[in-house]
Parts: C-alpha cells; sequence; structure tokens
C-alpha cells in the first residue's frame, strides 16, 4: 500500500462548483497533514495545514478523519484560477520532518 | 525577502558528467530536503539534512550526493552513475523549532541529458 493515496482524476468542474477531493495514508502515526496546490511546471505551494477538528480558510475546507485515515479538501464557488495539480502531504511517522507526498489530484475549472 | 534560491533554473549534463546544483535559504530554517519529480508522478525524497553537517538518504539516493556545511546552503551533486537523472529537482526548507510544520520549496532546477 502505498503510503499516500489521491485519485489522480482529472476533475472537470465549472466555474462557481463546488470540489471535493480524498486522500488516504498509511501510517497511523502520522501527526502532520498538509493539503499543497502545484501549478504546472511550477514549485509546490503550502495550500494549508490540516487539523483535527478541521479548518477553514476562505472558499477551501480540510478535514482529517484519523479513525479512518484519510483527508479531504472542500473547495467551494470554484474560480479559474484554482487550476492546478491538489497535493495530499502527510509527515513520515519514523523520519524525523520528512514528508511524505501524493502524488495529486488534478482539478481544470472551465468557464 | 526570506526564500529559498535554486539555481540554475536549467542545467543541461553530458554523459559521465557530474552536476551540481545549488540551494539557498535565508529562512533559518534547521531541515532541507531534495526531492525529484518526474512528468506526471510524485515528489521523491532523494536526500534530507536536519542540522548542519548531518545529512540523511531519502528513497533514491543512489548516483546522487550531497554536502551540508553551512545552515544556509545544501547542494545536490547528480552524478555520472545517476543514469536517468531527467527530472524536476525541488528543494525546500523546514523550521524544527515547532512541530508539525510544512515545508516551503524553491523554483526548482530542471535538469536534462544532452
Amino acid at each position: 500500500r502505498k503510503e499516500v493515496e489521491q485519485d489522480p482524476g482529472p476533475f472537470n468542474v465549472p466555474e462557481g462548483a463546488t470540489v471535493a477531493f480524498n486522500c488516504t495514508y498509511s501510517n497511523s502515526a502520522s501527526q502532520s497533514f498538509f493539503w499543497y496546490r502545484q501549478d504546472c511546471r511550477k514549485e509546490p505551494k503550502l495550500l494549508m495545514s490540516v487539523y483535527s477538528s478541521g479548518n477553514e480558510d476562505g472558499r477551501f475546507t480540510a478535514q482529517l478523519n484519523r479513525a479512518s485515515q484519510y483527508i479531504s479538501l472542500l473547495i467551494r464557488d470554484s474560480k479559474l484560477s484554482d487550476s492546478a495539480t491538489y497535493l495530499c502531504v502527510v509527515n513520515r511517522a519514523n523520519s524525523g520532518y520528512a514528508l511524505n507526498f501524493g502524488k495529486g489530484t488534478s482539478l481544470l475549472v472551465t468557464p | 525577502d526570506g526564500g529559498i534560491t535554486q539555481s540554475p533554473k536549467y542545467l543541461f549534463r553530458k554523459e559521465g558528467q557530474n552536476v551540481t546544483l545549488s540551494c539557498e535559504q535565508n529562512l533559518n530554517h534547521d531541515a532541507m530536503y531534495w526531492y525529484r519529480q518526474d512528468p506526471g508522478q510524485g515528489l521523491r525524497l532523494i536526500y534530507y539534512s536536519q542540522i548542519v553537517n548531518d545529512f540523511q538518504k531519502g528513497d533514491i539516493a543512489e548516483g546522487y550526493s550531497v554536502s551540508r556545511e553551512k545552515k544556509e546552503s545544501f547542494p545536490l551533486t547528480v552524478t555520472s552513475a545517476q543514469k536517468n537523472p531527467t527530472a524536476f529537482y525541488l528543494c525546500a526548507s523546514q523550521t524544527t523549532f515547532l512541530s508539525n510544520q510544512p515545508q516551503h520549496f524553491g523554483d526548482g532546477t530542471r535538469l536534462s541529458i544532452l
């Protein structure tokens, strides 16, 4: 089983739609969870950290379910500029501060 | 501005040649990392360092070497032993002062074979 698994997509949605991505992780001892955004041929950029109680940042909401070992990202009122690949990231519990990156879910928002 | 600087942006390697990718950060972060990304693939960890003068192999260290002589700098050498070096190389840094901190990335170096 891969450390972090995501549906690669692509998810094609119209502007204004709500879209949700899920991710599962294998190491129950993991403590740190993040969503990153990566534009084509660019470096990953932190979108948001994910906390146990769930957290929201504008149109973005992240949830963590430790019992099921999955993380979700909800994007409301999608914008054209949200088109990117979204990476689910989890710390490696036994390797200091190193992180495991999912392969990403591709989102295309269309007019 | 604080950040991570990678250079060069594009690099070409000849057969049998070693090349070195530069990564410098002025964020005062203790931990630094090197990743490789192939088209359509996720990031794979090459090497990481959590303190000056110490570093550990990641998942795909063969054919690569690093040094960490200064806190700000973590250069990666792609040796001739790395037979398939063409990829997007990303350097990241992270504070270890608090737990559960994200990594921040430089804008990458694209390496190709001549």
